[in-house]
């Protein structure tokens, strides 16, 4: 099946710092999306990208949607320490009702 | 977004057992997903759930072992049957009103002893 390449596999990082991390695929995929998820909580949705090129903000966050459409990156300013968790990118590879491919996460690290 | 409401939370079952596991969403979603996920790991999709008809199982998966039930747009159940510790894990439900973002239930922490 489809497979999401997420780095890095975890980070630790001085409160205040930048973070950056990303996604790639073999495949094209027409959405992606990035996911953070708190220790027993499911995950919840933080950006939604459907157009290659595309860049958004939510906040201290930011996501582009790769020009190929084979990758994206999450990038957080100024972290502080309820940023720590995991962080997911998923992918939907045609548009439609197909499931999303979830990349394996990246636990960030937040050190006061 | 709307809200997924899951039921356990948690439990600790025998082995040999099974368990029901519920998913409410607060209003009409198209496509509803359950997920299996070990501590510390990404999420493995078990099967798409149906409404009326079905589930939809992944490689790995079949209905014997976690049946689904989607009765309605609003609601469905996944069991795992006859529980081995090999079955501990979370299990997430998640809903979809018709494009790619999904939103999740809290999940259901299962320990088989």
């Amino acid at each position: 099946g489809q497979q999401l390449n997420q780095s890095p596999q975890s980070m630790f990082i001085q409160e205040g710092e930048d973070v950056s991390m990303n996604c790639t695929s073999s495949s094209i995929f027409n959405t992606w999306l990035w996911y953070k998820q708190d220790p027993g909580e499911g995950p919840v949705l933080l950006i939604a990208l459907y157009k290659a090129g595309e860049l958004t903000s939510n906040g201290r966050l930011t996501a582009q949607f790769g020009i190929t459409r084979k990758d994206s990156f999450l990038n957080i300013s100024a972290s502080i320490p309820s940023d720590v968790g995991i962080y997911f990118c998923a992918g939907q590879t045609v548009s439609g009702n197909t499931p999303l491919v979830f990349g394996k996460g990246t636990r960030l690290s937040v050190i006061a | 977004s709307a809200v997924i409401s899951q039921k356990p939370s948690r439990d600790i079952c025998q082995r040999g057992t099974s368990l029901t596991i519920q998913c409410q969403v607060d209003s009409q979603v198209t496509m509803m997903f359950w997920y299996r996920q070990q501590p510390g790991q990404s999420l493995t999709l078990i099967a798409t759930a149906n409404q009326g008809s079905e589930a939809t199982y992944e490689s790995g998966f079949v209905i014997d072992k976690f049946p689904i039930s989607r009765p309605n747009l609003t609601f469905s159940t996944l069991t795992v049957s006859n529980m081995s510790p090999e079955d501990s894990s979370i299990y997430l439900c998640s809903g979809r009103t018709g494009i790619a973002e999904a939103f999740f239930g809290q999940g259901t922490r299962l320990t088989v002893v």
